[in-house]
């Protein structure tokens, strides 16, 4: 069974500090990792799709990186704004076995960058 | 384009007594999700329709909810009778298909509290 933690499970920032949230999974045979920002009474965006081919993915100031052999994701976030601030989700879909193709996600890091 | 809509965004009702969420999908996609998000964790999926057929309901509680996905497009989730534990808040996502290379998109949520 496909395990996904995060670490830290929350992160406090003053503005402008550049910051790295980590992931990681216990079955490295994903098919892909996707990292999404979740705020408070609102739905899941996604933030950057990595497939299993490749190491990495950016998107304006987020860069995401994937080790797919030791099990694990880090998402950059460069100079953090308080706009950030938000419940960053990890989540992992498997190549094989029943879970094929369906979202593992990990239990979130809660971002606060303050002024 | 408009996003996945769902009602009520807010519910409360006491243990023992029945709910039903309501999820519109993204015009045009075939697969909808139903996933529960715990405070603290990440969301989990409860079942999965490809149009109006169950593909995946591995892990939805089914002495208490049910899902229903008529002409393959809106779908309710009921829960009857609800547990103090099922306090969440629901999240219905859409994709075109149901394979793993087809992003989800999600709506804003029905937060569940159970008295």
């Amino acid at each position: 069974k496909q395990e996904v933690t995060q670490i830290p499970a929350a992160l406090s920032v003053p503005e402008g500090e550049n910051l790295v949230l980590n992931c990681s999974f216990t079955d490295s045979a994903i098919y892909n990792l996707q990292w999404f920002r979740q705020d408070p009474g609102k739905g899941l965006t996604s933030l950057l799709l990595i497939q299993s081919s490749q190491r990495e993915q950016t998107s304006g100031r987020l860069n995401a990186s994937l080790d797919k052999s030791s099990g694990r994701s880090t998402l950059y976030i460069a100079a953090s704004q308080p706009g950030d601030s938000a419940t960053y989700l990890c989540a992992v879909r498997l190549a094989r076995g029943t879970s094929y193709g369906k979202l593992t996600f990990g239990q979130g890091t809660i971002l606060t960058v303050h002024p | 384009e408009a996003g996945v809509a769902q009602s009520p965004r807010y519910k409360i009702i006491e243990k023992r007594q029945s709910v039903a969420f309501w999820c519109n999908p993204i015009s045009g996609h075939a697969t909808l999700y139903w996933y529960q998000q715990i405070l603290g964790q990440g969301p989990k999926l409860l079942i999965q329709f490809q149009n109006n057929g169950v593909v995946d309901d591995s892990q939805l509680p089914k002495d208490r909810f049910s899902a229903e996905r008529l002409k393959g497009v809106d779908s309710t989730l009921k829960i009857q009778p609800a547990k103090l534990e099922d306090s969440a808040v629901y999240l219905c996502a859409s994709s075109s298909m149901g394979g793993p290379s087809n992003e989800q998109f999600f709506g804003p949520g029905t937060r569940l509290t159970v008295l």
